[in-house]
């Protein structure tokens, strides 16, 4: 089992739809989740992070946490053209020395 | 949000030769910086870990020895690939954790392309 698992996608969402991305993680022990955004030829950049159970929002990204079943998921609201790209869910865990482990990233295409 | 600055963006070299790559975080310090890996429609590839004035941690399979890295203030950190060659063509990324202040969030250099000729 990967430690971090996400569908590699690619998830197809209609310009203007909620794109739904999931994550699960198989350390219980993990204090911090994140979601990044990479563009093709580009490095992550930050979306969101989340450290306790629930819902967390910024702008049209609402990140969910649920330790309990061990999945972390991200919702994009209004979704438009240029959020096309992978997002990669990344979880630190205090167990694997702070390091911050990726999932396979899920690619997302919006289409007009 | 916090900014880390990696350099240089790009760099081709002939095999046999070695290239440095730098990673400074501008507006805060790291005492902990990571080198990741990524070849083309794969996902990241962490490579070792980098503390100020320790050691780096290498991760399982990566020759430490190729993959020199020195993290010699709390917002420098370098890796030189040395005698490289053309496999070891890919994009570099390292990245910043800053302190307890932000959440520890780790935050990404702009990324390296290095090819090998």
């Amino acid at each position: 089992q990967k430690e971090v698992e996400q569908n590699s996608g690619p998830l197809s969402v209609p310009e203007g739809a909620i794109a739904s991305l999931n994550c699960t993680y198989s350390d219980r022990g993990s204090q911090s989740f994140f979601w990044y955004r990479q563009y093709s030829g580009k490095s992550p950049e930050l979306i969101m992070s989340i450290y306790s159970n629930g819902d967390k929002e910024d702008g049209r990204f609402t990140a969910q946490l649920n330790k309990a079943s061990q999945y972390v998921s991200l919702l994009i609201r209004d979704s438009q053209p240029s959020d096309s790209a992978t997002y990669l869910c990344a979880v630190n865990s205090r167990a694997a020395g702070n390091k911050l482990t990726f999932g396979g990233g899920t690619r997302v295409l919006v289409k007009p | 949000g916090a900014v880390v600055s990696q350099h240089p963006s790009w760099v081709i070299c002939k095999s046999g030769t070695s290239v440095k790559i730098e990673c400074r975080s501008l507006d805060f310090q790291a005492t902990t910086m990571f080198w990741y890996r990524q070849f083309p429609k794969q996902s990241l590839m962490l490579m070792a870990t980098s503390n100020e004035g320790s050691k780096a941690t290498y991760e399982q399979g990566v020759e430490k020895d190729k993959f020199l890295i020195n993290h010699a203030s709390l917002t420098l950190s370098t890796l030189t690939v040395t005698s490289a060659h053309p496999e070891d063509s890919s994009f570099y990324i390292c990245s910043a954790r800053a302190g307890s202040y932000s959440g520890n969030t780790i935050y990404f250099g702009e990324g390296s392309w290095l090819t090998v000729v």
